[in-house]
């Protein structure tokens, strides 16, 4: 079984400090997906990445893959309050079976 | 574009009742995924079709059935409910193509109590 490892599991901060959310695992996946989901409301995507080392950034908020494709971060820049939520990395198998392994999840809340 | 749909949006029965939640994808898509979330926890991997056939399974028991159509929309049938199994049921929509990213986009979810 795989297992995703996120931290902090909550996170309460100040509106426009900076966090960052972290995601391990011990397995390597081809891809690794981040969402965020709301109370009462299904995940929606934020970001793909594939790539070992990459990174890519959407507007505040900045996501990289590990080297060796085992671990992902999460970094927030001038948090608002419109950012609470949780948020969740899915790592997808290497053997192409395109069903996703969920992190515990990251309960973020930005405090105004 | 139609993003996933999914119903009912809350559902409650007792104990050793069957339920039967439906999903329609992603206009396009051709892959159903079904997830279960219990409070508090990440969602987990119950089952995937495609082509009208179940490809993959989770670690859930054969209480736990599914059905895809011609349409590409599924169903999830469980039967002779568990207290346990109160959730919020996710569905997930991708398309299947010769490679690359497969990305999964999710409906927002029944919620079901079973007392």
């Amino acid at each position: 079984t795989q297992l995703l490892e996120q931290s902090p599991q909550f996170l309460s901060i100040q509106e426009g400090e900076n966090l960052t959310v972290y995601c391990n695992s011990s397995s390597v996946f081809s891809s690794l997906q981040w969402y965020r989901q709301e109370p009462g409301e299904g995940p929606v995507l934020l970001v793909t990445v594939v790539t070992g080392g990459e990174v890519k950034k959407l507007k505040r908020l900045t996501f990289q893959f590990g080297d060796a494709r085992k671990d992902s971060s999460l970094h927030i820049t001038a948090a608002q309050p419109g950012d609470t939520g949780l948020y969740l990395c899915a790592g997808e198998e290497l053997t192409g079976a395109n069903n996703l392994f969920f992190g515990t999840g990251t309960r973020l809340t930005v405090i105004p | 574009d139609a993003g996933v749909t999914q119903s009912p949006t809350h559902l409650i029965k007792t104990r050793g009742q069957q339920v039967t939640l439906r999903c329609s994808p992603k206009s396009g898509h051709d892959t159903v995924s079904w997830y279960q979330q219990a409070l508090g926890q990440g969602p987990q991997f119950i089952f995937q079709y495609y082509e009208e056939e179940e490809r993959q399974r989770g670690n859930f028991p054969d209480r736990f059935s599914g059905h895809q159509f011609p349409n590409y929309s599924s169903e999830l049938n469980v039967n002779a409910l568990l207290l346990g199994d109160s959730a919020l049921y996710l569905c997930a929509s991708s398309l299947v193509g010769r490679g690359g990213i497969n990305t999964q986009y999710f409906g927002p979810g029944t919620r079901l109590t079973v007392l």
